[in-house]
């Protein structure tokens, strides 16, 4: 099965800091990963994903780190604002299910102005 | 497009009163999820569904039924509450098109209270 947590339960940053929150899985069959940010009150909102066959995939503001090697993924928020403040999960999906995630605890991370 | 919408948005219940959360999906997703959210817990697999008339037991199945009568709509019915139902329950849709199934969007949330 797999196996999703994260390595820390809270960060603080400062405003325009860059954010780094970290993922380790553990289930070398996993073959697609999720990034999701939760809002007090609101349900999971997806941010960013990759796949077993890249190591790094960019969005707007946010990069996905995956190190196969070590199982591990990370999330880095570039110029972290205070609207990045929430919760964010990492998901894996292992290889032989087409359709079922496991999500880790979440980290939550805040904001300072 | 209002995406994944959940009904109740709260609710509190008796221990052994029964009731119904409805999860609507206009994105015309193929698969349909149930999880419920504890704290320190993570987000964890009710029930899912791969389309209409179908359904599977997830990470936590005991004391929820579901069903997928149509394809946009997903319920989860509680027989008879228990306390240790007590979470937050999300709905969540995804596609089934090739490499597009695992991005999973999810609905607002019902937070469900057994006393």
């Amino acid at each position: 099965g797999e196996s999703v947590g994260l390595h820390l339960p809270t960060l603080s940053v400062q405003e325009g800091d860059n954010s780094i929150i970290n993922c380790a899985y553990s289930n070398s069959a996993s073959d697609y990963f999720i990034w999701y940010k939760q809002e007090s009150g609101k349900g999971p909102q997806f941010i960013i994903d990759i796949r077993s066959n890249m190591d790094k995939r960019q969005g707007q503001r946010v990069t996905v780190l995956l190190n196969k090697t070590v199982k591990h993924l990370s999330l880095q928020i570039a110029a972290t604002q205070p609207g990045d403040s929430a919760v964010y999960f990492c998901a894996g999906r292992s290889g032989g299910s087409n359709y079922k995630l496991t999500f880790g605890k979440g980290t939550l991370l805040t904001v300072n102005p | 497009n209002a995406g994944v919408t959940q009904t109740p948005k709260f609710r509190v219940l008796k221990t052994g009163q029964s009731m119904t959360l409805l999860c609507a999906q206009d994105m015309n997703h193929e698969y349909m999820y149930w999880y419920r959210q504890d704290p320190g817990m993570g987000l964890r697999l009710i029930h899912y569904s791969v389309g209409e008339g179908t359904t599977a037991k997830g990470e936590v199945p005991d004391g929820y039924n579901v069903s997928r009568l149509k394809k946009q709509n997903f319920l989860l019915g509680l027989e008879s509450a228990a306390p240790s139902q007590t979470s937050v329950y999300f709905c969540a849709s995804s596609k089934r098109e090739p490499r597009r199934t695992d991005t999973q969007y999810f609905g607002p949330g019902t937070r469900l209270t057994v006393l």
